[in-house]
C-alpha cells in the first residue's frame, strides 16, 4: 500500500552511462516532483510536474530530463553520468498547489553511485 | 519565501516533551510554517503546518507566536524512534516547492 515508490532502490553505474529512476504515486495527487540530497545531507528540488506539465525546472543541467507518461508516474532520466551525480533522489507527490496548504509525500528515495 | 533558523543539534531524554525552536522573522501573512522529518535517510516525513494558529495532531504540536515570527514544534513524549533530522520550512501561496535548510539534528537519549 506504497502512497509514493521509486525503483530502483539502489543504482551503482560507471561514468558515462544513460540511466532512468521511476516514481510511482497511488495518492491521486495532481502533483510530483523530484528533490536531489547530496553527499552534504542538503535537499533541494530538481523538477516538479502538475498533470504532465513541468511547472519547477531548478536550472538543473539538461542531462536530466524528467518524464510524466501520466499524473500518478514522474521519471528521471539521466543521460552520461558524472560522478557529481552520486545522491539520493526523492520523489514527492502533493494535490495542486492552490494555498499553500497541500502536503508532500515523499518517496523512499533512489541511492545513485556513479563510479 | 521566508528564510529558517533553527539550532543545529538537539538531545532530549527519552519519555520527555521535545521542543523544537525555529525563527522565521520574514514569514510574510500567506506562508505557512511546514515541519518535515527525515529518519536516517528515508524519504522526508512530513509532521504538522500551520498558519497562525496553534496546530495538534496525532505526532505533535505546532506553536506560532502571536507576531508568527517564530514557533515550535512539540513532541509530547519523544522515544527513541524520534531521532531524526527536524526540517522548518516556510512556504508561501501559489510556491509548489519546500525549501529545505539544514534542519536541527534531534537525538532522543534512552
Amino acid at each position: 500500500d506504497t502512497a509514493v515508490s521509486q525503483t530502483p532502490k539502489y543504482l551503482v553505474t560507471q561514468m558515462g552511462n544513460d540511466k532512468s529512476i521511476k516514481c510511482e504515486q497511488n495518492l491521486g495527487h495532481d502533483t510530483m516532483y523530484w528533490y536531489k540530497q547530496d553527499s552534504k545531507k542538503f535537499l533541494k528540488i530538481m523538477f516538479s510536474y502538475n498533470n504532465k506539465e513541468l511547472i519547477i525546472n531548478e536550472t538543473v543541467p539538461n542531462r536530466f530530463s524528467p518524464k510524466s507518461p501520466d499524473k500518478a508516474h514522474l521519471n528521471l532520466h539521466i543521460n552520461s553520468l558524472e560522478l557529481g551525480d552520486s545522491a539520493v533522489y526523492f520523489c514527492a507527490s502533493s494535490q495542486a498547489t492552490v494555498t499553500a496548504k497541500e502536503t508532500q509525500y515523499f518517496g523512499p528515495g533512489t541511492r545513485l553511485l556513479v563510479l | 519565501d521566508a528564510k529558517t533558523t533553527q539550532p543545529p543539534s538537539m538531545d532530549c531524554a527519552e519519555g520527555r516533551a521535545a521542543n523544537l525552536p525555529c525563527n522565521h522573522s520574514t514569514i510574510s501573512g500567506n506562508e505557512y510554517v511546514y515541519w518535515y522529518r527525515q529518519i536516517h535517510s528515508q524519504g522526508p516525513q512530513y509532521i504538522i503546518h500551520g498558519l497562525k494558529n496553534n496546530e495538534t495532531n496525532e505526532m505533535a504540536s505546532l506553536i506560532i507566536t502571536e507576531d508568527r515570527k517564530s514557533s515550535t514544534l512539540i513532541l509530547p513524549h519523544a522515544t527513541l524512534r524520534d531521532t531524526a533530522v527536524y526540517y522548518c520550512i516556510v512556504r508561501g501561496f501559489g510556491n509548489e516547492k519546500l525549501t529545505f535548510g539544514t534542519g536541527t539534528r534531534l537525538t532522543i537519549i534512552p
